[in-house]
């Protein structure tokens, strides 16, 4: 069973400019949750995917944009950069049905802003 | 609102007993959790339990709930120096679409 993977694992962009990060959610697991954890501080929700639509969102900006594909990988779009977006990008799948809803997440993206 | 807290650091000596404590403001969260982080990773489920629970055990690891005060432990039994980590207590509502997280205790393991 491949469990969650993400890429790039490291990014280094500049302001203004727009990011792109991608997952592979694992097998069986149809919705994916991204989330942003700031150097010291714990995961904020950013946004849901399930069967390729936004399924609830958290406190950022129209900048932060997803997508979610048929095989339920997705990709988290951030544009105009700021330095406030420097953080470990986290990806996390779930199965549907799943009663106990727990989250497997990959090991992140590391994005700098600089 | 939504919002759960933890003290920021934790140290014990190999062997000891570690307690992690957590606080909770939403009544009508239905799931805790407990997720483990090294560094250089992203976070892996320990174990969690259902509100309707006041404890649960699985191996060396207890959770406790007090579901009146709104707090959540979790002990690990004969800590060893690979449990250092951090370690986050986090919540969710059934239906609800978000876990939300602690900022997440230090857990250092002297041998």
């Amino acid at each position: 069973e491949t469990g969650v993977t993400q890429s790039p694992t490291h990014l280094i962009k500049t302001r203004g400019q727009q990011v792109t990060l991608r997952c592979s959610s694992q097998s069986g697991h149809n919705t994916v949750s991204w989330y942003q954890q700031a150097l010291g501080q714990g995961p904020q929700f950013i946004f849901q995917y399930y069967r390729e639509e936004e399924n609830g969102r958290g406190n950022f900006p129209p900048r932060f944009s997803g997508l979610q594909f048929p095989n339920y990988s997705s990709e988290l779009n951030v544009n105009a950069l700021e330095l406030d977006d420097s953080a470990l990008y986290l990806c996390a799948s779930s199965p549907s049905g799943d009663r106990d809803e727990k989250l497997f997440f990959g090991s992140g993206t590391q994005l700098s802003v600089l | 609102g939504e919002d759960v807290e933890q003290s920021l650091f934790l140290s014990v000596r190999e062997g000891d007993s570690s307690v992690i404590n957590c606080t909770y403001t939403d009544s009508s969260s239905t799931y805790l959790y407990w997720y483990k982080q090294e560094p250089g990773a992203g976070l892996q489920l320990l174990t969690y339990i259902f509100s309707n629970m006041d404890m649960k055990q699985d191996q060396r690891l207890t959770v406790l709930l007090n579901k009146k005060d709104k707090h959540l432990s979790l002990r690990i039994a004969d800590t060893q120096t690979g449990d250092s980590a951090i370690y986050f207590c986090a919540e969710k509502n059934t239906g609800g679409f978000k876990t939300i997280f602690g900022a997440g205790t230090r857990l250092f393991v002297k041998a």
